[in-house]
């Protein structure tokens, strides 16, 4: 199966700050890559999928580039709603596989 | 508005079989998949399988092959994620969600059932 990496572990900046986020595949997966947000006590939210289609409703704040292997979310101008956790997921080849999330925190 | 209503929180005993729901509303049609993710406690997301509605055609990840049954009802539109003998390990936040295909991300959860198994 598809391994999915995601770094860092834990991404401390403040709000206004710009956040990058990646995400690795062990093998490719074309640009079948989806991001998901998960707040604390929530069901995740998809963000983006096809690597950089934004979802309905997702603010432009929320950025997703990337094929093959390499994949980046980038959120431009951090809000207060933004700190969550980040994972990253693709939809290439079965079974589905997720990355172990990225935590973005209030530093 | 598609909605996922999932069953309510659950306890069991290691051993004992179980059976939850995922029921969807908010579209007319049973053309789409639904699919069950595990999250263990303050681990990250796992995804376990889906299934179509329209067929109830199934995948599942290997590592829960066997160890869980994804079934479906297009009558009422619900899926079901179920255990025949229960383990300490299958102790988790188990969470709905659908997809238009199977090649599609899960556009919307339900709001997470949460199984704890303990002696």
């Amino acid at each position: 199966e598809i391994v999915m990496t995601q770094s860092p572990a834990t991404l401390s900046l403040s709000p206004g700050e710009r956040a990058t986020l990646s995400c690795r595949a062990s093998q490719s997966v074309s640009s079948n890559l989806v991001w998901y947000q998960q707040k604390p006590g929530q069901a995740p939210r998809l963000l983006i999928y096809g690597a950089s289609t934004r979802a309905t409703g997702i603010p432009a704040r929320f950025s997703g580039s990337g094929s093959g292997t390499e994949f980046t979310l980038t959120i431009s101008s951090l809000q207060s709603e933004d700190f969550a956790v980040y994972y990253c997921q693709q939809n290439n080849d079965w079974p589905r596989t997720f990355g172990q999330g990225t935590k973005v925190e209030i530093k | 508005e598609v909605q996922l209503v999932q069953s309510g929180a659950e306890v069991r005993k290691p051993g004992e079989s179980l059976k939850i729901s995922c029921q969807g509303s908010g579209y007319s049609s049973t053309n789409y998949w639904l699919g069950w993710v595990r999250q263990t406690p303050g681990k990250g997301l796992e995804w376990m399988g889906i299934i179509y509605l329209g067929d109830s055609d199934t995948r599942y990840s290997p590592s829960f092959q066997g160890q869980v049954t994804i079934s479906a009802d297009k009558s009422i539109s619900t899926a079901y994620l179920q255990w025949s003998a229960l383990k300490a390990s299958d102790t988790a936040m188990y969470y709905c969600a659908r997809l238009s295909n199977s090649w599609s991300p899960f556009g919307h959860w339900g709001q997470g059932t949460l199984v704890t198994v303990s002696s």
